[in-house]
C-alpha cells in the first residue's frame, strides 16, 4: 500500500493564524490527494479533492497545493469552526489510504 | 439532500458475523462507486473497500487487512449498500462508515453516514 505521512501530528493555533498541515506520499500519486476535516463525534467532510479543487460549499480559506508526493492543505485565516482533525487521503491506486490525521487545537 | 443512513451495528463475539447496511436517498445511487471506511476508537481513518456502479461491473475491492472475510454488496433496486463481515476479529472493532464517491473521476469521497460502530468482543 501506497503510505501517507502528515506533519505535524498535532498543532495549536489562535484565531486568524494561518496554518499549513503537509501530507508527504511513499510513492508518486499524481493529484489523487484529497484533504477531510473532522469534528469529534462527527462523519469527515471532504474539503479538498484533486489536491487543490476546493468542495462546493467549503469556505475559500481551505486551499490546497501539491502533486506527485508532496501536498499542503492551508488554512488562511483560522476560524473557531476550524479547531478540528485533518486527514488527508489518496486516490491513486487500490488501498486508499489516509494520512494519521492532524489535530488543529486552540492555543 | 444527498443522505447515507448506516444500519446493523453492534457486540459480536470473535469469530462472529455481522452484516451492515446503507440506505441511501437524494441522488442517483446506481451512477456511484460506494464505499466503506472504518474508524477504531480514538484513531485515525482505513479505507475498508469499494463497489464501482453497473457501468463498471459492480466489481469490488478491499483493504488487504479485510480482503477474503468482509464482502460489500449492493441492490441499486433499493438505494441500499452492504457490507458482510465474518470471522471478526477484535481489531475489527470501529465505527463503519458508508461513503459516496463523488463521481469526479478522482475518486473523493464527499458524502458519508453518521456511521454505526462494531464491537467484537467476548
Amino acid at each position: 500500500d501506497i503510505q501517507m505521512t502528515q506533519s505535524p501530528s498535532s498543532l495549536s493555533a489562535s484565531v486568524g493564524d494561518r496554518v499549513t498541515i503537509t501530507c508527504r506520499a511513499s510513492q508518486s500519486i499524481s493529484s489523487y490527494l484529497n484533504w477531510y476535516q473532522q469534528k469529534p463525534g462527527k462523519a469527515p467532510k471532504l474539503l479538498i479533492y484533486a489536491a487543490s479543487s476546493l468542495q462546493s460549499g467549503v469556505p475559500s480559506r481551505f486551499s490546497g497545493s501539491g502533486s506527485g508526493t508532496d501536498f499542503t492543505l492551508t488554512i488562511s485565516s483560522l476560524q473557531p469552526e476550524d479547531f478540528a482533525t485533518y486527514y488527508c487521503q489518496q486516490s491513486y491506486r487500490t488501498g486508499y489510504t489516509f494520512g494519521q490525521g492532524t489535530k488543529l487545537e486552540i492555543k | 439532500e444527498v443522505q447515507l443512513v448506516e444500519s446493523g451495528g453492534g457486540l459480536v463475539q470473535p469469530g462472529g458475523s455481522l452484516r451492515l447496511s446503507c440506505a441511501a436517498s437524494g441522488f442517483t445511487f446506481s451512477d456511484h462507486y460506494m464505499d466503506w471506511v472504518r474508524q477504531a476508537p480514538g484513531k485515525g481513518l482505513e479505507w475498508v473497500g469499494r463497489t464501482r456502479n453497473k457501468a463498471n461491473s459492480y466489481t469490488t475491492e478491499y483493504a488487504a487487512s479485510v480482503k477474503g472475510r468482509f464482502t460489500i454488496s449492493r441492490d441499486d433496486s433499493k438505494n441500499s449498500l452492504y457490507l458482510q463481515m465474518n470471522s471478526l476479529k477484535t481489531e475489527d472493532t470501529a465505527v463503519y462508515y458508508c461513503a459516496r464517491d463523488g463521481g469526479s473521476g478522482w475518486y473523493e469521497v464527499d458524502y458519508w453516514g453518521q456511521g454505526t460502530l462494531v464491537t467484537v468482543s467476548s
